[in-house]
């Protein structure tokens, strides 16, 4: 399997500008997630899906962001319009929940930059 | 609120020493998740703990889960600079019936630097 794969790795973009990062999760789990770290505050859920329907986004910081999970082999995480303080390390990461080991996979992040 | 601490945050140790990392959290849970993260990469997994009791040992590093104290240790061995990392706990949410919510709680993470 190849693990959970998230695009681009990195993003570099001016302030104002739309941002998409995509992330295609293991095949077969059921649960997507949707991370940001960034130094200051550390590793911070965004959102999460179940079987493609958001189950909480509480973590969005606010409405620039946005999440899609149009099927279960594909996720966009939407920044609109970006802003410096953005600026952060995206991990996606799924698991197959609801079993006995409910362990995340994490893919390997998208640095996201923005001027 | 579920709430999960670690500490120390950050370790700095010598090569050959040993010492323990601990994660306590504030609800039931009996499942509890180690990770490892380097320098500019990403989470991978290291011990799934499922149980009271449980313990898991890859190498130097062992976990162990007392879900009656709500704690979990990562103890390291007669560490090498190959260590060097960030460690998270986590642990996931389980409802009244049974289940689970399907998210983890992430601790904030110990940075540990093995120094020779």
């Amino acid at each position: 399997d190849a693990g959970v794969i998230q695009s681009p790795r990195h993003e570099v973009t001016e302030m104002g500008q739309e941002v998409t990062l995509r992330c295609k999760p293991i095949s077969g789990h059921d649960y997507l997630f949707w991370y940001r770290q960034t130094m200051m505050r550390g590793l911070e859920l965004l959102i999460y899906f179940n079987n493609n329907v958001p189950i909480d986004d509480s973590g969005m910081p606010e409405d620039r962001f946005s999440a899609k999970m149009p099927n279960a082999s594909f996720s966009t995480l939407k920044i609109q319009p970006s802003e410096p303080r953005d600026s952060a390390v995206y991990f996606c990461a799924s698991s197959r929940g609801q079993g006995i080991v409910d362990e995340q996979f994490f893919g390997p992040g998208t640095r996201l930059t923005v001027l | 609120e579920l709430k999960v601490e670690q500490n120390p945050l950050f370790l700095s140790m010598q090569e050959g020493k040993n010492y323990t990392i601990y994660c306590n959290y504030s609800t039931t849970s009996d499942r509890l998740y180690w990770y490892r993260q380097d320098p500019g990469k990403s989470l991978e997994s290291l011990f799934v703990l499922l149980s009271n009791g449980a313990v898991k040992q890859e190498g130097r590093l062992m976990a162990s889960l007392d879900t009656k104290a709500r704690l979990s240790t990562l103890h390291i061995t007669a560490a090498v600079h190959d260590l060097s990392a960030t460690y998270f706990c986590a642990v996931d949410i389980r409802l009244p019936y049974g289940g689970s919510q399907g998210n983890l709680i992430f601790g904030k993470g110990t940075k540990l630097s093995v120094k020779p």
